[in-house]
């Protein structure tokens, strides 16, 4: 079974207005860890927002926000204010447990494309 | 933030060469760094896990003698890539977390790797 699932391959928005980035996860560890990244055409990966599976509140950072619903399994990212620059491919990611050595295992990605 | 960069940025070679590609982190020490690949429109997949003074953890299904990882100190890991052949033409990219810090993983720019 897949672990992260992002079940949207390609969105488009317009410019100035908000998107969801809808993601899902599957794990049995109590413990864990879940990432957004975005990844421009020139390849490296950004990291956006964090939301630890212990944290009482949504992660905000800036334009990006979190929709945390553990009993859903869903870490949906909320971009507010849609800009042009925000055209590129959205990652999701998880790692189960808190240790520094476990590994990150990646949604199949959405590509944004904001309109203008 | 912390900065993690790749050496070499992209890199085109015969079939049958080995190709080795540096991962650094620049300010901080790094027990264990990542290795991901990357094929075009794709999600990023966990090749091996590098572990500073021991072996690397490798995934299903990559050939530790393929992909060889060395990870000589605590902020170099090197993926050697041996007898490239076209398909191992890909974007190979490399992570890793500080120790002690907030939970984002910094990924290198990464390298691409054309095998003609």
């Amino acid at each position: 079974a897949q672990k992260i699932t992002q079940t949207q391959p390609g969105m488009f928005v317009q410019e100035k207005e908000a998107v969801t980035l809808d993601c899902t996860y599957d794990t049995s560890d109590p413990s864990y860890g879940l990432f957004w990244y975005k990844q421009p055409s020139s390849g490296e990966m950004i990291f956006l927002i964090y939301q630890g599976s212990y944290d009482q509140q949504n992660a905000t950072e800036g334009r990006y926000s979190l929709n945390f619903q553990k009993a859903r399994k869903s870490a949906n990212l909320v971009i507010s204010a849609s800009q042009l620059g925000d055209s590129a491919m959205y990652f999701c990611a998880m790692r189960e447990g808190h240790n520094a050595g476990n590994m990150l295992t990646f949604g199949g990605g959405t590509r944004l494309m904001v309109k203008p | 933030g912390a900065v993690v960069s790749q050496h070499p940025s992209w890199v085109i070679c015969k079939s049958g060469t080995s190709v080795k590609i540096e991962c650094r982190s620049l300010d901080f020490q790094a027990t264990t760094m990542f290795w991901y690949r990357q094929f075009p429109k794709q999600s990023l997949m966990l090749m091996a896990t590098s572990n500073e003074g021991s072996k690397a953890t490798y995934e299903q299904g990559v050939e530790k003698d393929k992909f060889l990882i060395n990870h000589a100190s605590l902020t170099l890991s090197t993926l050697t890539v041996t007898s490239a052949h076209p398909e191992d033409s890909s974007f190979y990219i490399c992570s890793a977390r500080p120790s002690g810090s907030r939970n984002e993983q910094f990924f290198g720019p990464g390298t691409r790797l054309t095998v003609l």
